[in-house]
């Protein structure tokens, strides 16, 4: 069965410091590959999302994440974090095409920025 | 414009009740999905419909957990005999194309509690 690993289950920064939040998935097919950042006390936000092109790609607030097909990752980037940041953020896996897709989430990563 | 709406926000109930979640898609998205969030876990998807049928019921738990969009808009999520491990936050979410480049917009959605 396809899953999604996040390494980090909750992570501490003070501002301004860089941030890097593993993803692996497993699965040996073509994926579409999504970061989700849920604030406090709001719903699910896509925050960028891969399906080809450049493994590099830019999403809000100055997050981007690096499609790395070799090592199965995708993992989130910030060189330098905010505050407002705090939230919980999700890497979630679509297998591309078909008639499905339904989303495999990770169980999260909680980040806490210290002002 | 209008997001995912759900309602209720929340719904606290007796275990061995009968409860009805709502969502309500963004216009003209053909495609919804419910998830189920339990504490400290990322989303697991419950069922997916393509305009007025379920096109995957594979992540329904039991047969106590069944959903109905008889006129491909609105959904409702339907939970009979609750027990206490059926609390968690219900998600929907929709997309205007299930296969395509598209991600999904999701709801805010409903915080079940089973006493």
């Amino acid at each position: 069965a396809q899953s999604v690993s996040q390494h980090n289950h909750h992570v501490i920064l003070s501002e301004a410091a860089s941030l890097e939040l593993g993803c692996n998935y497993s699965y040996g097919g073509t994926v579409n590959l999504f970061w989700y950042v849920q604030y406090p006390g709001q719903h699910l936000q896509l925050l960028l999302k891969y399906f080809s092109g450049d493994p590099l790609v830019k999403g809000i607030k100055g997050f981007e994440a690096e499609f790395i097909k070799s090592k199965f990752s995708f993992n989130l980037r910030k060189p330098s974090v905010q505050w407002s940041d705090t939230a919980e953020y999700f890497c979630a896996v679509k297998k591309y095409g078909g008639s499905q897709g339904n989303l495999i989430f990770g169980k999260g990563t909680k980040l806490s920025v210290k002002p | 414009g209008a997001g995912v709406s759900q309602t209720p926000s929340n719904k606290v109930t007796e275990k061995g009740k009968y409860v009805e979640l709502r969502c309500d898609p963004i216009s003209g998205h053909t495609a919804l999905y419910w998830y189920r969030q339990s504490l400290g876990q990322g989303p697991e998807f419950l069922i997916y419909f393509q305009g007025t049928g379920a096109a995957d019921d594979s992540g329904l738990p039991n047969d106590r957990f069944f959903a109905v969009r008889p006129e491909g808009s609105v959904s409702t999520l339907k939970i009979q005999r609750t027990e206490r491990g059926d609390s968690a936050v219900y998600l929907c979410a929709s997309s205007p194309n299930p296969a395509g480049d598209i991600e999904q917009f999701f709801g805010p959605g409903t915080r079940l509690t089973v006493l």
